[in-house]
């Protein structure tokens, strides 16, 4: 079955450490985004990406990177500079063009201690 | 910033109708309402869109006012199951951007 696939579903690092939290898809989805969720808010959007080699920043990108070598992959990496990485994080992919709904990943829950 | 403004917290009885509404005042000609929910540590799920027409699918129905400023997500028969936070999202078009700007959500509980 065809479908968006994040891991691992929780994560552990200690503080000032970078970590790189994996999204794929086998949707052939052009467009792929991830966003980050606290508890009891909504999800705001990190960085985005519509085509190969190309992404965009979203609304909290300081302190994450992200890469799109291949259509089915956008890695994210928290990077020791994201001062409250804790938190929940999902991604979320959708063909390109026209008014397509997002497909979600399950989401990795990253705590930094 | 969310576009979209929904009440924080919402009940239904089991069986009856779930009427969730949304403000949406600043809409755009060629923006596209999207709901979607999402059952607590999971990843958020589509429920419908539309633009400007009432839309019906099997999971729900949208009703946008004639003015397209505001609209509501109809559940017919709530079941536990729908017990969710629900997001009320307006989305430009893919070719500027087509990013889903998310806001609070409204936590619909089903009561038996």
């Amino acid at each position: 079955d065809g479908g968006i696939t994040q891991s691992p579903k929780y994560l552990f690092r200690k503080e000032g450490q970078n970590v790189t939290l994996s999204c794929e898809q086998n949707l052939n989805h052009d467009a792929m985004y991830w966003y980050r969720q606290d508890p009891g808010q909504g999800l705001r959007l990190i960085y985005y990406s519509q085509i190969v080699n190309d992404f965009q920043k979203g609304d909290i990108a300081e302190g994450y990177s992200v890469s799109r070598e291949k259509k089915e992959s956008f890695p994210l990496t928290v990077t020791s500079a994201q001062k409250n990485p804790t938190a929940f994080y999902l991604c979320a992919s959708s063909p390109a063009g026209g008014n397509y709904g997002y497909t979600f990943g399950s989401g990795t829950r990253l705590t930094v201690v | 910033d969310a576009k979209t403004t929904q009440p924080p917290s919402m009940d239904c009885a089991e069986g009856r109708a779930a009427n969730l509404p949304c403000n949406h005042s600043t809409i755009s000609g060629n923006e596209y309402v999207y709901w979607y929910r999402q059952i607590h540590s999971q990843g958020p799920q589509y429920i419908i869109h539309g633009l400007k027409n009432n839309e019906t699918n099997e999971m729900a129905s949208l009703i946008i006012t004639e003015d397209r400023k505001s609209s509501t997500l109809i559940l017919p028969h709530a079941t536990l199951r729908d017990t969710a936070v629900y997001y009320c999202i307006v989305r430009a078009p893919y070719n500027q951007g087509g990013k889903l700007i998310f806001g609070q959500g409204t936590e619909l509980s089903v009561k038996p």
